[in-house]
């Protein structure tokens, strides 16, 4: 596609409740990240994700998140046993690899506006 | 940990005026971008500086950037109501595997 795509755009669940998130990143960009962004707050670095290394899940805040990403494209962000603390918007960036490091730009996706009741 | 610290935190100017805002880091860097969110959702790029520049142009955005300081500046010329928006900076460090380090942005308003 021609950019970023993400799925729900909103997601409103109960507490408890199991959630996934969708990120379907630009077509041949090997590197794609995970991001929440709390009301008014900056960017919380998730999950990072480049072509078929082990993924950087250090910025997972608990183990009831876990983030996968199938053939390389798309990924799959999955938060168990919902809390209210859960709620944030959730975005996704890729980035293409085939350039340069004075080319880092991550190009990012709507995000997914998450509520949890 | 958070790297990037932007100030002000918040910045309300008239329309036509420029507005400046700048980012502060702790670490050695690559390259430093600025980024613009609208209405709490998706970000877009804006600039990347590379650390072996000091000043760089795009359109109505200039920005700057000290790394003896470990600062960098954006100032946006003749600001328009469209230019509201969220501003954040984001470091590539030089000992990253290629994550950004996100400051926690300058929200601007430009009052018609």
């Amino acid at each position: 596609g021609a950019g970023v795509s993400q799925s729900p755009s909103n997601k409103v669940t109960e507490k408890g409740k199991d959630v996934e998130l969708r990120c379907d990143p630009i077509s041949g960009h090997t590197a794609l990240y995970w991001y929440r962004q709390s009301l008014g707050q900056g960017l919380e670095f998730l999950i990072y994700f480049q072509g078929n290394s082990a993924p950087d899940k250090s910025g997972l805040p608990s183990d009831r998140f876990s983030a996968e990403r199938t053939g390389g494209s798309v990924s799959t962000l999955t938060i168990q046993r919902t809390q209210q603390e859960d709620s944030a918007v959730y975005l996704c960036a890729s980035r293409s690899t085939g350039l340069s490091r004075s080319y880092n730009e991550q190009f990012f996706g709507p995000g997914t506006r998450l509520t949890v009741l | 940990s958070q790297q990037g610290e932007e100030d002000p935190q918040a910045l309300s100017i008239q329309e036509g005026e420029n507005a400046t805002m700048n980012c502060s880091y702790k670490t050695s860097i690559n390259n430093l971008q600025w980024y613009r969110q609208n209405s709490g959702r998706g970000l877009v790029h804006l600039i990347l500086i590379r650390s072996n520049e000091r000043e760089k142009h795009s359109g109505r955005l200039r920005v700057t950037l000290d790394t003896s300081k470990k600062s960098s500046s954006l100032l946006i010329t003749a600001s328009r109501a469209a230019d509201t928006a969220s501003y954040f900076c984001a470091t590539d460090a030089r000992d990253s595997n290629y994550q950004l380090i996100w400051g926690a942005g300058t929200k601007l308003i430009i009052k018609p």
